[in-house]
């Protein structure tokens, strides 16, 4: 069984100020985690992935993210926030045995950047 | 550019009628492609698990004859809507992966009137 919690429904920052969005997960597996992000009525693009290897993985626009498997946490974060990372967030978990495993995905964070 | 293909990206329809909305893989093949449904503001929820060559396996609560699947070849899974009503209007999206990552249509964004 696998789930994944977002900690935050809904944060705002200010434009060049830190984002931090918090996923937590849990796997019976060695799971590949993977951050997505979704931009009113579009389709899901991939910022990064874990798939066991290095544990701090970066991915496009600045966003990387820290896999900590003492804290079963899969945090995303971007040093400084623009206004076009104004989107919904998710986080995803999935077990790391090929093409057919589904997919869980956290409830989602959005995101809103303020000038 | 993209690898998974969804079409159309919005549709109207009258109630009581049937929709047809496509997704293809078009940098690899796909033997196992997903549907999902996301309700406003609401994450993503796995419909069905659209396989190759055989039957659809749906999740718990999905009615398999309101929308059914064809994953007639490598490259095309189908989702069609029977008898859409307005409680069908919703976003679809599919999905498919190769070893690496899942990759997303466009979505569909589907209202019944």
């Amino acid at each position: 069984a696998q789930s994944v919690t977002q900690l935050d429904s809904h944060v705002s920052v200010s434009e060049g100020t830190p984002v931090l969005l918090r996923c937590n997960y849990s796997s019976s597996y060695s799971p590949s985690l993977f951050w997505y992000v979704q931009h009113p009525n579009k389709g899901l693009q991939l910022l990064l992935k874990y798939t066991s290897a290095a544990t701090l993985v970066k991915g496009i626009n600045g966003f990387e993210a820290e896999f900590k498997k003492s804290e079963t946490s899969f945090h995303l974060t971007k040093p400084s926030a623009h206004m076009s990372d104004a989107a919904e967030y998710f986080c995803v978990v999935t077990p790391n045995t090929g093409t057919a495993s589904k997919l869980t995905f956290g409830t989602g964070t959005r995101l809103q950047v303020t000038l | 550019g993209a690898v998974v293909s969804q079409h159309p990206s919005r549709v109207i329809c009258k109630s009581g009628t049937s929709v047809k909305i496509e997704c293809r893989s078009l940098d690899f093949q796909a033997t196992t492609m997903f549907w999902y449904r996301q309700f406003p503001k609401k994450s993503l929820m796995l419909m069905a698990t659209s396989n190759e060559g055989s039957k659809a396996t749906y999740e718990q609560g999905v009615e398999k004859d309101k929308f059914l699947i064809n994953h007639a070849s490598l490259t095309l899974s189908t989702l069609t809507v029977t008898s859409a009503h307005p409680e069908d209007s919703s976003f679809y999206i599919c999905s498919a992966r190769d070893q690496y990552q899942a990759f997303f249509g466009q979505g569909t964004r589907l209202t019944v009137v």
